[in-house]
């Protein structure tokens, strides 16, 4: 079953400091990753994309990672911010089909000064 | 311009009304979608549109439809809705359908819907 699963469930951290979100997936075949970043109430935004060719990818202070074997994938958040404060959602776009995206449930963060 | 636009931003309706939820982009996408989310749950598909022809409907009842005016518009009529209906619904869109890493999808910042 194509699935994709986020840990921790949520995350709590301090202003300033470093985390890293983890995503594992049993999608196959694949055809890309992305990290989406979804403010409460609001849409997802776009943080990257990976293609399965692709070890890393860096949007400022968030930087991707992509082991395609082992089928992970990890957003790392440097130096955070009070406004780095959303839902961190991973997903998969299954390219077998339509070529559709499978969602993972997200990753709560919330930085405190 | 990059934006993808949904209006309203909330919208409580009756059992019994009919309402709409329109969407606008501008940014020459020819794929357009609904989603809709539950809160902290991800987006759930309900319909793909492709160069304005209905491509997926992912079993969507039929109190829910979608129309597609232009390239730049997609609506979502809701009529005779159920309370469990109540949801974050978000439009989006993509330069195309295909899961390539060009066809990333720009979000609406959604319409908050409450169904009494």
């Amino acid at each position: 079953k194509n699935q994709v699963e986020q840990s921790p469930q949520s995350l709590i951290i301090l202003e300033g400091k470093n985390c890293t979100l983890q995503c594992n997936y049993t999608v196959s075949p694949f055809s890309n990753l992305r990290w989406y970043k979804q403010d409460t109430g609001r849409g997802p935004v776009s943080l990257t994309i990976m293609t399965f060719s692709e070890n890393t990818k860096s949007n400022g202070r968030y930087t991707a990672t992509l082991d395609a074997d082992t089928k992970q994938s990890s957003l790392h958040i440097t130096a955070s911010q009070l406004s780095d404060s959303a839902s961190y959602i991973c997903v998969v776009t299954y390219s077998g089909g339509y070529n559709k995206l499978i969602f993972g449930a997200g990753t709560r963060l919330a930085v405190h000064p | 311009d990059t934006e993808v636009t949904q209006t309203p931003k909330h919208l409580v309706m009756g059992m019994t009304n009919k309402k709409s939820l329109k969407c606008e982009q501008h940014m020459g996408h020819r794929a357009m979608y609904w989603y809709k989310q539950k809160a902290k749950k991800p987006p759930e598909l309900m319909f793909v549109y492709s160069y304005e022809k209905l491509s997926i409907n992912e079993s969507v009842p039929s109190r829910f439809s979608p129309e597609c005016p232009n390239s730049s518009l997609l609506n979502l009529h809701l009529h005779a809705l159920q309370p469990e209906d109540s949801a974050l619904y978000l439009c989006a869109s993509s330069r195309g359908q295909g899961g390539s890493g060009a066809n990333v999808l720009t979000f609406g910042a959604g319409s908050r819907l409450t169904v009494l």
